[in-house]
C-alpha cells in the first residue's frame, strides 16, 4: 500500500461524457502527478500540481483538465470523452515539486469509454 | 528529456541473480538514473535511483559505467514476484519538475 489512494476503482461510461477521476496523495506529500497508461502508448505524464499550484505539463488533451485543492487531493476531469480515452489513469504523489524524493503511485482507476 | 534504452523482455529462475541492462548515451552531466517497476495490475513502484555511484537498497542494487552511458539495475535473488516491467528513467538535476517519462521497460518474467 503506497498510501495514494484514487476513486473509483473502475468507470465505464459513453463517448462524449465527463467524468472525474479522484486522487488523495499520501499525508504530508505537496506534489501530485497525474499518468495515462494505455496499450499503444505506454505510460504517459499528464500534468503536475504543487501545493495547489500546475507545475508542468506534459501530453494531456485540452479536453482534460485537472486541479489541486487547499486539502491537497486532486481532481482529473475528462470531457467529451472518445473511444481512445480508455485507459488507466494513475495518481502519484511526492515530498517536493523536483527531483528530490521518490513518487509513490496509487493503485489507478480503470476508465472504458463504450 | 534524454532517452534510455532497454531490451523489450527478459527471463531469470527464481532464486538466481538477475542483471537489467539499460543505455542512456545521451545522459547529460546532472541526469539521475532512476528504476520504477509495474507489477502485474498495480500502479509503478519506485526500486532504486543513482548519480554516479553504484548504489544499494533492500529491494536491489544499481550498477552505474564509468560513463554513465549505462546503468544495469541488479536483483541478487529472483522471486516470483519479481516479474513485473522495469523502466529506467533520466531525471534531469536542473529540472524544475519531478515528472516521470517512462519508455518501453523490460518485461522480467520469473521462472519457478
Amino acid at each position: 500500500d503506497s498510501g495514494v489512494t484514487q476513486t473509483p476503482k473502475h468507470l465505464i461510461t459513453a463517448t462524449g461524457q465527463r467524468v472525474t477521476l479522484r486522487c488523495s496523495p499520501r499525508s504530508g506529500d505537496l506534489s501530485v502527478y497525474w499518468y495515462q497508461q494505455s496499450l499503444d502508448q505506454g505510460l504517459q505524464f499528464l500534468i503536475q500540481y504543487y501545493n495547489g499550484e500546475e507545475r508542468a505539463k506534459g501530453n494531456i488533451l485540452e479536453r482534460f483538465s485537472a486541479q489541486q485543492f487547499p486539502d491537497l487531493h486532486s481532481e482529473l476531469n475528462l470531457s467529451s470523452l472518445e473511444l481512445g480515452d480508455s485507459a488507466l489513469y494513475f495518481c502519484a504523489s511526492s515530498v517536493f515539486w523536483g527531483l528530490g524524493g521518490e513518487q509513490f503511485f496509487g493503485p489507478g482507476t480503470r476508465l472504458t469509454v463504450l | 528529456d534524454a532517452k534510455t534504452t532497454q531490451p523489450n523482455s527478459m527471463e531469470s529462475n527464481e532464486e538466481e541473480p538477475v542483471h537489467l541492462p539499460c543505455n542512456h548515451s545521451t545522459i547529460s552531466g546532472t541526469d539521475y538514473i532512476h528504476w520504477y517497476r509495474q507489477l502485474p495490475s498495480q500502479g509503478p513502484e519506485y526500486v532504486i535511483h543513482g548519480l554516479t555511484s553504484n548504489v544499494n537498497n533492500r529491494m536491489a542494487s544499481l550498477a552505474i559505467a564509468e560513463d554513465r552511458k549505462s546503468s544495469t539495475l541488479i536483483l541478487h535473488r529472483a522471486t516470483l514476484r519479481d516479474a513485473a516491467v522495469y523502466y529506467c528513467i533520466l531525471r534531469g538535476g536542473s529540472s524544475n519538475t519531478g515528472k516521470l517519462i517512462f519508455g518501453q521497460g523490460t518485461t522480467l518474467q520469473v521462472k519457478p
